[in-house]
């Protein structure tokens, strides 16, 4: 949707590192969401941020930390202790309704 | 983790066909989001429902929220080729006010 940056939209990484995603934001909106989307399967949520300086984790927040240090800019960075990190993620913010970024899809080799 | 109980988790149907699909939920919920997926996008918003009760209309789209506000039901009149996709109802309220999706009813129309 319009508004939510998601960059870059296919990353590759060895396993073990460290890796971060981007999600910008111009919406103006309060919260929002990163979600991990595995084939055949529903959005899970990571972690979600109702306001600057404050996030909590969501249902599988394990292996991933978030920062929001700015309204428009909620990184989330898969970090190596994240098991299973190969996945399609989404960012997105939430006023009302929610509207999603285009997606990453993160590929660990 | 939490996630909304959406059903049925797939149909095949033919052009021209009248598919509906629902989500349940054990908690309560003050919104009530449809949306759909094409592969390897983001979910794109179709209707959104903020009242127990309300009915809402997007072109062939039809979406109610459940009086008892646990539950809410997509209709799709007369499919059409390029309604292939997956749908995803998500639900948001309770304390923490968090946005859950649900499983997922992938949707293939045959022409």
């Amino acid at each position: 949707d319009g508004g939510i940056t998601q960059s870059p939209k296919y990353l590759f990484r060895k396993e073990g590192q460290n890796v971060t995603l981007s999600c910008e934001q111009n919406l103006n909106h309060d919260a929002m969401y990163w979600y991990r989307q595995d084939p055949g399967q529903g959005l899970r949520l990571i972690y979600y941020s109702q306001i600057v300086n404050d996030f909590q984790k969501g249902d599988i927040a394990e292996g991933y930390s978030v920062s929001r240090e700015k309204k428009e800019s909620f990184p989330l960075t898969v970090t190596s202790a994240q098991k299973n990190p190969t996945a399609f993620y989404l960012c997105g913010t939430v006023e009302g309704k929610a509207f999603f970024g285009q997606g990453t899809r993160l590929t660990v080799v | 983790g939490q996630q909304l109980n959406q059903s049925p988790q797939s149909m095949f149907i033919q052009e021209g066909e009248d598919v509906s699909m629902n989500c349940t939920s054990s908690s309560i919920f003050n919104t009530w989001l449809w949306y759909k997926q094409d592969p390897g996008e983001g979910p794109v918003l179709l209707i959104a429902l903020y009242k127990a009760g309300e009915l809402t209309s997007n072109g062939r789209l039809t979406a109610q929220f459940g009086i008892t506000r646990k539950d809410s039901f997509l209709n799709i009149s007369a499919s059409i080729p390029s309604d292939v996709g997956i749908y995803f109802c998500a639900g948001q309220g309770g304390a923490t006010n968090k946005l859950i999706f649900g499983t997922g009813t992938l949707l293939a129309v045959q022409p």
